[in-house]
């Protein structure tokens, strides 16, 4: 089945400096999510990208669907306090059944003051 | 505005005990449904989804089980909770939208089994 490798699994770094992690496909997917969840609360979807090559931002978020289709990156310039939590990554092909939507282990991200 | 509901918050049962975990969505119209489990605060495992009234894909061998008497409403169940059942409980939805599946999830239900 697909897979989706995400890294790192935990990050610690210090308030102010930029954020990066990563996730990679063995099979193609025509649509990346990003997501972000809060210790005891569901997902929430920070970036959706749908097309090959895409560059998009959200504020202090940036992302980006790789060339090839089986690769995504997320960057978090400037980290704040709140940045913490667990950032996922996950992806589908939109065709064919719905339930297709795999998810990455997710990044553990600490920001210390 | 779409929203998504899912109660309890947090339940902590017997082992043996049965289980009802409900979901409901709010302001769209035959969305799919989906119940995730994620252990540990890591990884999303895909349990069940369900394209419509009374249609239950399930993902997992289990003893869980999974229902969708209305449109929108989704309910995890079990008949006898296993320790191994312990952990937090997400259900989302999805509708297609110009070929584009928009997935939000709950809130979650953190289960402890004791």
């Amino acid at each position: 089945g697909q897979q989706l490798n995400q890294s790192p699994q935990s990050m610690f770094i210090q308030e102010g400096e930029d954020v990066s992690m990563n996730c990679t496909s063995s099979s193609i997917f025509n649509t990346w999510l990003w997501y972000k969840q809060e210790p005891g609360e569901g997902p929430v979807l920070l970036i959706a990208l749908y097309k090959a090559g895409e560059l998009t931002s959200n504020g202090r978020l940036t992302a980006q669907f790789g060339i090839t289709r089986k690769d995504s990156f997320l960057n978090i310039s400037a980290s704040i306090p709140s940045d913490v939590g667990i950032y996922f990554c996950a992806g589908y092909i939109s065709s064919g059944s719905a339930r297709q939507l795999t998810f990455g282990s997710g990044t553990q991200l600490t920001v210390l003051p | 505005s779409q929203t998504i509901h899912q109660w309890p918050a947090t339940l902590v049962q017997p082992v043996g005990s049965p289980l009802s975990l409900e979901c409901t969505v709010e302001g769209t119209s035959n969305p799919n449904l989906y119940w995730y489990r994620q252990a540990a605060g890591r990884g999303l495992q895909l349990l069940f989804y369900s394209v419509g009234i009374g249609q239950i894909s399930s993902e997992v061998p289990q003893n869980l089980s999974a229902s969708r008497p209305q449109d929108r409403q989704f309910i995890l169940s079990s008949k006898k909770l296993l320790l191994s059942d312990s952990g937090f409980y997400l259900c989302a939805w999805s509708v297609r939208v110009s070929g584009i599946y928009g997935y939000t999830f709950g809130s979650g239900t953190r289960l402890t089994v004791v």
